[in-house]
């Protein structure tokens, strides 16, 4: 059972468009991460996010942490061929090491 | 290489057969985790370790998945009469310390027939 749902699962937009991916859950976590993935590889990390309210950005991303720490954004802008990949959201508990992931968005950007 | 590996890469098993799926931590890192991932979702916890002590093991869905670390570096995920709800892709991560940022090797996808 996966208490994080992202939305949309499948993304495919043109390139220069901008996203936003969502994650979403009804559990308070004490930090979230989110990842990217590609076919027959492990999850990179992009970003840890740990203080409810905290914008981060990196070049075109920006992610976003709830102030209620429940639920985070990844937002792209100007998207390029290279951002395609599986995202994965994470969030991690308080006093509790393992992660728990969200259902992932598939995104594909087509030049 | 520097990063974390695995083996196999890819396992086909029969029905009933058993198999074992190792990781090959960061050296130095003291955490050591195991991941399922089914096709097309997130990847689902398994079990942690710190150094060769299993500390949380809640996410084994059956007896017939074990798991060890007996030195406290290379780990085995071992499942016993494989069913074909267990293909998945299994990940292994390893980190400084349970807090700090995971590293993922690139898995073992087990297919079951």
């Amino acid at each position: 059972t996966q208490l994080l749902e992202q939305s949309p699962q499948f993304l495919s937009i043109q390139e220069g468009e901008n996203l936003t991916v969502y994650c979403n859950s009804s559990s308070v976590f004490s930090s979230l991460q989110w990842y990217r993935q590609e076919p027959g590889e492990g999850p990179v990390l992009l970003v840890t996010v740990v203080t409810g309210g905290e914008v981060k950005k990196l070049k075109r991303l920006t992610f976003q942490f709830g102030d209620a720490r429940k639920d985070s954004s990844l937002h792209i802008t100007a998207a390029q061929t290279g951002d395609t990949g599986l995202y994965l959201c994470a969030g991690r508990s308080f006093g509790n090491e393992k992660l728990t992931f969200g259902t992932g968005t598939r995104l594909t950007i087509i030049p | 290489g520097a990063g974390v590996s695995q083996s196999p890469r890819y396992k086909v098993a029969k029905r009933g057969q058993d198999v074992a799926l190792r990781c090959d931590p960061i050296s130095g890192h003291v955490s050591l985790f195991w991941y399922q991932q089914a096709l097309g979702q997130g990847p689902e916890f398994l079990t942690y370790f710190q150094n060769e002590a299993q500390l949380d093991k809640s996410g084994l869905p059956s007896d017939r998945f074990f798991a060890e670390r007996p030195e406290g570096s290379v780990s085995t995920l071992k499942i016993q009469r494989t069913q074909q709800e267990d293909s998945a892709v299994y990940l292994c991560a390893s980190s400084l310390a349970g807090y700090n940022e995971q590293f993922f090797g690139p898995g073992t996808r087990l297919t079951v027939l």
